[in-house]
């Protein structure tokens, strides 16, 4: 595998439910972030890790949660979403604050 | 105002021609300027970047970056129907990226 990486592609999941996102990158980066892409909105940033830390929060709601357990590694935990919700997550890693790269993305949808 | 500004289109042209893309940005503290290229259902793809005024060349892409006018263009020659994509501006300053809305772009054979 290189690059960034992301499971599941695609998720379809309920208000009630629990589920987890996935990212991967193989790039030796030490900062990983998350975005949210909605149609025709520009990329909005929701949480951003830098040497496995939380260094920004951009006022996300509580229903998502991101972790990030080593430099390589992060995830975003869902719950109670609601349908403005759906969009495509986005992760990206770069080397300090460099230039970014994504993964594919997991498109969202909620029901 | 926002930070920074991109025109959505759809921009469509025909194969071959000499397309245009720009972004227009408020915050002089930018430093680095980046242009993404996102297909349909894709991540976004680091297509160049640049750090101060002037053109870059890569193959069929130019970037300029006019920082008095705070005014970044892509150009790209020879279009081809496999350049129809969303591109997205990036912007980076302060330690934050803020990309433009992006352009969706459409080459017809």
């Amino acid at each position: 595998e290189t690059g960034v990486t992301q499971t599941p592609r695609h998720l379809v999941m309920g208000m009630t439910n629990k589920k987890s996102l996935k990212c991967e990158q193989h790039l030796g980066h030490n900062a990983m972030y998350w975005y949210k892409q909605s149609a025709k909105k520009p990329l909005e940033l929701m949480f951003v890790y830098s040497l496995e830390e939380r260094v920004e929060n951009n006022s996300v709601p509580s229903r998502f949660s991101p972790e990030c357990p080593n430099s390589s590694h992060l995830f975003l935990h869902l719950h109670t979403l609601q349908p403005e919700d759906s969009a495509l997550y986005l992760c990206a890693s770069s080397q300090d604050w460099g230039v970014q790269y994504f993964g594919p993305g997991t498109r969202l949808l909620v029901l | 105002q926002k930070e920074v500004e991109q025109d959505p289109g759809p921009l469509s042209v025909p194969e071959g021609a000499i397309v245009s893309l720009n972004c227009t940005y408020s915050n002089s503290a930018f430093q680095y300027f980046m242009w993404y290229r996102q297909y349909s259902r894709k991540g976004p793809e680091l297509l160049m970047y640049t750090y101060s005024s002037g053109n870059k060349e890569d193959g069929r892409f130019t970037a300029q970056v006019d920082k008095s006018s705070k005014y970044i263009s892509l150009f790209i020659r020879d279009s081809q129907p496999s350049d129809s994509a969303t591109y997205l501006c990036a912007m980076w300053g302060y330690n934050k990226l803020i990309f433009g809305a992006g352009t969706r772009l459409a080459v017809h054979p």
